[in-house]
């Protein structure tokens, strides 16, 4: 079975400063990972995924996210926050060798303060 | 460029009477066609999903139901709604085939349905 955790509800962090959103998953096969972000009354946008290479995967509006295999993780980062980037991150996976479609995380709320 | 519709945009219904929500995707052959339910802001709860007309796979069971008459429409539907049914609907696309499976999805706006 797989699953993914987002172990944060909430997420605060001052503008300009560096910022994480954390994600864990579990599969038996090899993971297919992906970070959306969603705004108020709005659909998901897809951020950046992670299928197979450099564990470094770069994306949209500055957004990059390492896979960590030995941790099972797939935690978000920024370098420097924007008062913009406030919203609804999601993580997703799905298993390489699971019929399955994406299972996305319960949703990190990430707010940052001018 | 592709585009993904959906209506309406919200919608508020009685306790009982039927519903009919739309998806259709522009600018893409055969997609993969998905119906998320939303509750309270959070978690995604996949519904359903559709590699091609008239095929429908139900991730849970419940009081709703899925369509694919054409190849970039999408419909969810109940015959008669239940207050648990409140939610924001996401419909969403992936390209075609198996590999859709392994690719993003693109979603649409949303249908913020209040059963009352």
């Amino acid at each position: 079975a797989q699953s993914v955790a987002q172990p944060e509800d909430q997420v605060n962090v001052a503008e300009g400063n560096p910022l994480t959103v954390k994600c864990t998953y579990s599969v038996s096969g090899n993971p297919y990972l992906f970070w959306y972000v969603q705004y108020p009354n709005r659909g998901l946008q897809f951020l950046l995924k992670y299928i197979t290479g450099d564990n470094l995967v770069k994306g949209s509006y500055g957004f990059e996210a390492e896979f960590n295999k030995s941790q099972t993780s797939f935690h978000l980062k920024k370098p420097s926050a924007l008062v913009s980037d406030s919203a609804l991150y999601f993580c997703a996976v799905r298993d390489s060798g699971s019929a399955r479609q994406l299972t996305f995380g319960s949703g990190t709320q990430l707010t940052v303060l001018p | 460029s592709q585009t993904i519709h959906q209506w309406p945009a919200t919608l508020v219904q009685p306790v009982g009477s039927p519903l009919s929500l739309e998806c259709t995707v522009e600018g893409t052959s055969n997609p993969n066609l998905y119906w998320y339910r939303q509750a309270a802001g959070r978690g995604l709860q996949l519904l359903f999903y559709s590699v091609g007309i008239g095929q429908i796979s139900s991730e849970v069971p419940q009081n709703l139901s899925a369509s694919r008459p054409q190849d970039r429409q999408f419909i969810l539907s109940s015959k008669k709604l239940l207050l648990s049914d409140s939610g924001f609907y996401l419909c969403a696309w992936s390209i075609p085939g198996l590999a859709g499976g392994y690719n993003e999805q693109f979603f649409g706006p949303g249908t913020r349905l209040t059963v009352l």
